[in-house]
């Protein structure tokens, strides 16, 4: 069963232009929600994570906004750059099981010149 | 910082021989890590979850005589693929948790491409 649900699973987006990738889950006890992003053949690295206490936190380009009463957060790169082309993985994770990450199914994203 | 190294970056290996991964924490002393497996345009998929000094908690359906894990370090964690088959073939990649109160972030490794012949 996914945990994390994760749309879309392709995107194309224009230089400049906003990207913006979906994730939802069912299990309320999840309490921290990170993404990563994954160039092809390396690890996934950090980009942002957010905790259930606020609804939305920004860093640089990137913005995590985080709706608890629809379990649903979102991930929006503005002024996407060709070289954010990669793939975006969202996860949520919860203190009681050891900090294990559920991963959503990922999404490529292509930003084009 | 919390830099996380994997060796070897890839790897050839004949089907029937064993292979070993290391996964490596540079600047932290990592309690817990976690190995995972992400087949191509695939999300990742946790195998394992590694305690040092402690026996390693297998997911459902990874077996765990044929992937072998050992955390004999706070630096340190190696998979070994036994009796490997191509199917074994994929991207393996750890990662590895601070040991800080409260603290949530995992920090992944470059990956270990694999490849049973």
């Amino acid at each position: 069963q996914q945990q994390v649900k994760q749309s879309p699973q392709s995107l194309i987006v224009q230089k400049g232009g906003i990207s913006i990738i979906n994730c939802a889950y069912e299990n309320t006890a999840f309490d921290y929600f990170p993404w990563y992003q994954q160039f092809p053949g390396k690890g996934p690295a950090l980009l942002i994570a957010i905790r259930p206490d606020v609804s939305e936190k920004k860093e640089g380009r990137f913005t995590i906004s985080f709706n608890k009463s629809a379990k649903q957060f979102s991930l929006h790169i503005m002024d996407s750059q060709p070289g954010d082309s990669a793939t975006y993985f969202c996860a949520a994770s919860r203190k009681d099981t050891g900090n294990q990450f559920y991963f959503g199914t990922g999404t490529s994203l292509t930003v084009i010149p | 910082g919390a830099v996380v190294s994997q060796h070897p970056s890839w790897v050839i290996c004949k089907s029937g021989t064993s292979v070993k991964i290391e996964c490596r924490s540079l600047d932290f002393q990592a309690t817990t890590m976690f190995w995972y497996r992400q087949f191509p345009k695939q999300s990742l998929m946790l195998m394992a979850t590694s305690n040092e000094g402690s026996k390693a908690t297998y997911e459902q359906g990874v077996e765990k005589d044929k992937f072998l894990i050992n955390h004999a370090s706070l630096t340190l964690s190696t998979l070994t693929v036994t009796s490997a088959h191509p199917e074994d073939s994929s991207f393996y990649i750890c990662s590895a948790s601070l040991p800080k109160p409260g603290s949530y972030e995992q920090y992944f490794g470059p990956g270990t491409r694999l490849t049973v012949t």
